[in-house]
């Protein structure tokens, strides 16, 4: 069974721009969720999201938004990007009644 | 005070010690995740603990509710057990709340 795959795992922005960032689940989960690290903050909930609806969002701006669509494949959007979004971003996937998350390897963003 | 607490900050072993990780958290949960990450990112579940304990191989995990307080052990600790340990809480979604992280380096 293929793991939660991240997609670009390395992307490099200048400030201002925006940026989309995509999670293919695990096969036959249909809960995603996003985090952001940072050396500074740690790790951080960004948002989750169940059967193509939000269900929980974390204290982060309104730039920062996501999606999830019917495949459960989920994506996140980061529009007017500042120097202090650069992150490790990370999405999981869990299975309903699944007792453990499975992480993505992460895209490593670096805005400039 | 942040809501969940991870103590030591850093952990030295020589291989083969027994190691232990403690985490408190501040109000009820519904269930208390052990997460391993290593250099390069990539984050592993250990463990999803709602109550008692749980075992997998020499990883030992504990929880008690009432004292709001979960334990990691590590027995026969190992150096490719050199990785940051991160407890981490939710109410009742995948909404998790981390701890600052126990950096565990093992030396042979």
């Amino acid at each position: 069974k293929a793991g939660v795959t991240q997609t670009p795992r390395y992307l490099i922005k200048t400030r201002g721009q925006q940026v989309t960032l995509s999670c293919s689940p695990i096969s036959g989960h249909r809960s995603v969720s996003w985090y952001q690290q940072t050396p500074g903050q740690g790790l951080q909930f960004l948002f989750e999201y169940f059967s193509e609806t939000q269900r929980n969002k974390g204290n982060f701006p309104g730039r920062f938004s996501g999606r999830q669509f019917s495949n459960s494949r989920s994506e996140m959007n980061v529009s007017t990007l500042e120097l202090g979004d650069s992150a490790l971003y990370l999405c999981a996937s869990s299975a309903v009644g699944g007792e453990k998350l499975f992480f993505g390897s992460g895209t490593q963003l670096s805005v400039l | 005070k942040n809501e969940v607490e991870q103590s030591p900050q850093n952990l030295t072993a020589q291989e083969g010690e027994f190691i232990t990780i403690n985490c408190s958290y501040s109000v009820g949960i519904s269930a208390l995740h052990w997460l391993q990450q290593h250099p390069g990112g990539g984050i592993v579940s250990l463990f999803m603990l709602s109550s008692g304990k749980k075992k997998h191989g020499r990883l030992i995990a504990t929880i008690n509710i009432q004292e709001k307080h979960s334990s990691l052990h590590i027995t026969a600790s190992h150096p490719r057990d050199s990785a940051v340990y991160i407890c981490a809480v939710s109410y009742n979604t995948d909404k998790l709340i981390f701890g600052t992280g126990t950096r565990l380096q093992v030396f042979p």
